[in-house]
């Protein structure tokens, strides 16, 4: 099915473990972005990628990492997954500038 | 300061009310504007864009000012189903446009 579809939706993992959340578009969409929720917060923004092989920091970076070598995905890794990093993580999709952006529906992480 | 504030509420309004939802903007070199609608935690959907002509689809408003860096949000003989948080999202300009988003704003129409 086209969209954008995160996996897996619900997650628990014990704290100092890695940990990847994977995130594929089939719109062949240039940007990309992982967002965390939590409470009192909304919506941060952790990396964004414009295109394969680009990506950048956002505003709370810090104990994650992405790659994006082809297009179509962009996996977050936690190298070692701290209890502040329990969130809903979202990822989303735009073609770029004016566009609004799509989103997944959610990966639910608890870090025990 | 947050790049993009809203005020969380919560909104309590009973059905049938007109409510309005506010959101201000720091970057005034942002280009686009949206609203989207967020239901219990689900991922955010695209509720409508906003233009500085304004625009309307059914219940809904939504304005623009620029010079003001202010954008609303107009909802009209609210539904039940209206429920949900409502977050404010401005693109960012700076080389890439990121979607910034402010924290939401609750809203809970009952009967």
């Amino acid at each position: 099915d086209a969209g954008i579809t995160q996996s897996p939706r619900y997650k628990i993992t014990e704290t100092g473990r890695q940990v990847t959340l994977m995130c594929h578009q089939t719109w062949s969409h240039s940007y990309m972005f992982w967002y965390r929720q939590d409470l009192g917060h909304g919506l941060r923004l952790i990396y964004y990628s414009a295109a394969a092989d680009i990506t950048d920091k956002g505003e709370v970076p810090d104990g994650y990492v992405v790659s994006r070598s082809k297009t179509e995905n962009f996996p977050l890794t936690l190298e070692s997954a701290t209890r502040s990093q329990t969130s809903v993580y979202f990822c989303a999709s735009t073609t770029g500038s004016y566009t609004e952006a799509f989103f997944g529906q959610g990966t639910r992480l608890t870090v025990v | 300061r947050k790049e993009v504030e809203q005020d969380p509420g919560p909104f309590n309004v009973p059905e049938g009310a007109t409510v309005a939802f506010n959101c201000t903007y720091s970057n005034s070199a942002s280009q686009s504007f949206f609203w989207y609608r967020q239901d219990c935690r689900k991922e955010p959907k695209l509720l409508m864009s906003v233009y500085s002509s304004g625009n309307e689809d059914g219940r809904f408003t939504a304005q623009l000012n620029r010079a003001s860096q202010y954008i609303s949000l107009l909802i009209r003989d609210s539904k039940l189903s209206d429920s949900a948080t409502y977050l404010c999202v401005v693109n960012v300009a700076g080389g890439s446009y990121i979607p910034t988003f402010g924290r939401g704003t609750s809203l809970i129409v009952h009967p």
